[in-house]
């Protein structure tokens, strides 16, 4: 299995809004609801941002928004902050019943 | 709340068999409610997926490793493992013991351990 295609990094002033894609195929990211994002710091253990393309897990912020089209999901930041510079990754589960992560995305925040 | 600690040795010979377990604590491996799995990040590098199991039986391999590796669960010490037959250098990464959410195989990981460095070298 390919890992899932995402930018390498992405960046955006204080109160933007950004947007990173995830692409995959049909075998993965457009065959299945089942995308999710994680957002890992410098050194700390990845935290599940989103869930199931769209649904937020209990604590996370709205400013966080995932949708799907086709073969690439997405997910948006909006109202930047600098707490969410850290590197995103998107995962799907798949045909072959495992999971396949994205190469992440670093996000900067000017 | 669901806390997970991976423990093995930090460095591995080359050919040689790399072996980690994790420690479940305030949960028990024997729920059939979610997945235990494992999940890689080579220094500096992305998440791999390696592999996730169920109490139970069922078996969930990443393709790329299946031929090598090995995952278990213990119930008696309330621990699962992982064994990855063969190493290279390329397989020195940070390793992450998870749980999925309660959902099935299609659940995303919602509790992780800290995360152990493996070094492959001689």
């Amino acid at each position: 299995q390919s890992a899932l295609t995402q930018p390498a990094s992405v960046s955006g002033s204080p109160g933007q809004s950004i947007t990173i894609s995830c692409t995959g195929t049909s075998s993965d990211v457009g065959g299945y609801k089942f995308v999710s994002w994680y957002q890992q710091h410098p050194g700390k253990v990845p935290k599940l941002m989103i869930y199931d393309v769209s649904q937020r897990p209990s604590g996370v912020s709205n400013r966080f928004s995932g949708s799907k089209s086709g073969n690439t999901a997405s997910l948006t930041i909006s109202g930047l902050q600098a707490e969410d510079e850290a590197d995103y990754y998107c995962s799907s589960y798949t045909s072959s019943t495992t999971w396949v992560f994205g190469g992440g995305t670093k996000v900067t925040v000017l | 709340q669901t806390q997970l600690q991976e423990s093995g040795p930090g460095l591995v010979k080359p050919s040689e068999t790399l072996s980690l377990t994790c420690a479940v604590s305030g949960d028990s491996v024997s729920s059939s409610s979610y997945y235990w799995g494992w999940i890689r990040q080579p220094p500096g590098k992305g998440l791999e997926w390696i592999g996730s199991i169920y109490y139970g039986g069922s078996i969930y391999y990443n393709p790329s490793l299946r031929s090598r590796l090995t995952l278990a669960v213990e119930t008696s010490k309330n621990q699962f493992s992982l064994k990855l037959t063969s190493v290279t250098a390329a397989d020195t990464a940070v390793y992450y013991c998870a749980r999925g959410l309660p959902g099935g195989a299609a659940a995303p990981v919602g509790f992780w351990g800290q995360g152990a460095l493996v070094t492959v070298s001689s």
